[in-house]
């Protein structure tokens, strides 16, 4: 069935380090492809998207590449702060009927 | 523009009895999602709605669980009986019908099953 994998966490960063999250999914026909992030105490919020092959979504130094070839949407941003430390999930949505899929979720610390 | 709202937020019950929750969504939005957050993983969709139809409810247990939305707005879920494995945060999340846009989400409600 379709569904999302994610590196495991938790990572931990120093502040201004470079950071990637890898996702990779499984589905039948061509999704979107989201990351959602819940900071300690908060609801999930959408990140950002991207709808279609080699689309990049991008939000607050965020970036994500739609590639087909290798049905991934990696999460990158060049300089974290601590403010970025949340759960980060990626998560894919079914155009036919909007149902969106999570992947498990990557934990995010950056400190000082 | 007011985001989705859900109540309680906390809900400390033992188990068999029952619980309800509630979720309002963003004015407009056409499409309504429960999902079952348990600690450490991903949300699980438990059903979703367009309008009032339910367009998926693979993953309830609907010998346990029901939801409802009544003229196409609000939502209630309700547990009977409830079980420890229950314990979880439960989303609300809505969305504009059409091409997908993203889900907006509530802060949940936390259940704890003692």
């Amino acid at each position: 069935g379709d569904s999302v994998t994610q590196m495991e966490g938790p990572v931990t960063l120093s502040e201004e380090a470079f950071l990637t999250i890898n996702c990779t999914y499984t589905a039948t026909g061509y999704p979107s492809l989201f990351w959602y992030v819940q900071y300690p105490g908060e609801g999930l919020q959408l990140l950002l998207k991207a709808t279609k092959a080699d689309d990049k979504g991008s939000n607050k130094g965020f970036e994500a590449t739609y590639r087909k070839e290798t049905t991934s949407f990696h999460l990158e941003k060049g300089s974290v702060q601590v403010s970025d430390s949340a759960v980060y999930f990626c998560a894919l949505s079914l155009t036919s009927y909007d149902k969106v899929i999570f992947g498990p979720g990557t934990s995010l610390s950056v400190i000082p | 523009e007011a985001g989705v709202a859900q109540s309680p937020r906390y809900k400390i019950i033992e188990k068999r009895q029952s619980v309800a929750f509630w979720c309002n969504p963003i004015s407009g939005h056409a499409t309504l999602y429960w999902y079952q957050q348990i600690l450490g993983q991903g949300p699980k969709l438990l059903i979703q709605f367009q309008n009032n139809g339910v367009v998926d409810d693979s993953q309830l247990p609907k010998d346990r669980f029901s939801a409802e939305r009544l003229k196409g707005v609000d939502s209630t879920l309700k547990i009977q009986p409830a079980k420890l494995e229950d314990s979880a945060v439960y989303l609300c999340a809505s969305s504009l019908a059409g091409p997908p846009g993203g889900l907006f989400f509530g802060e949940g409600s936390r259940l704890t099953v003692l």
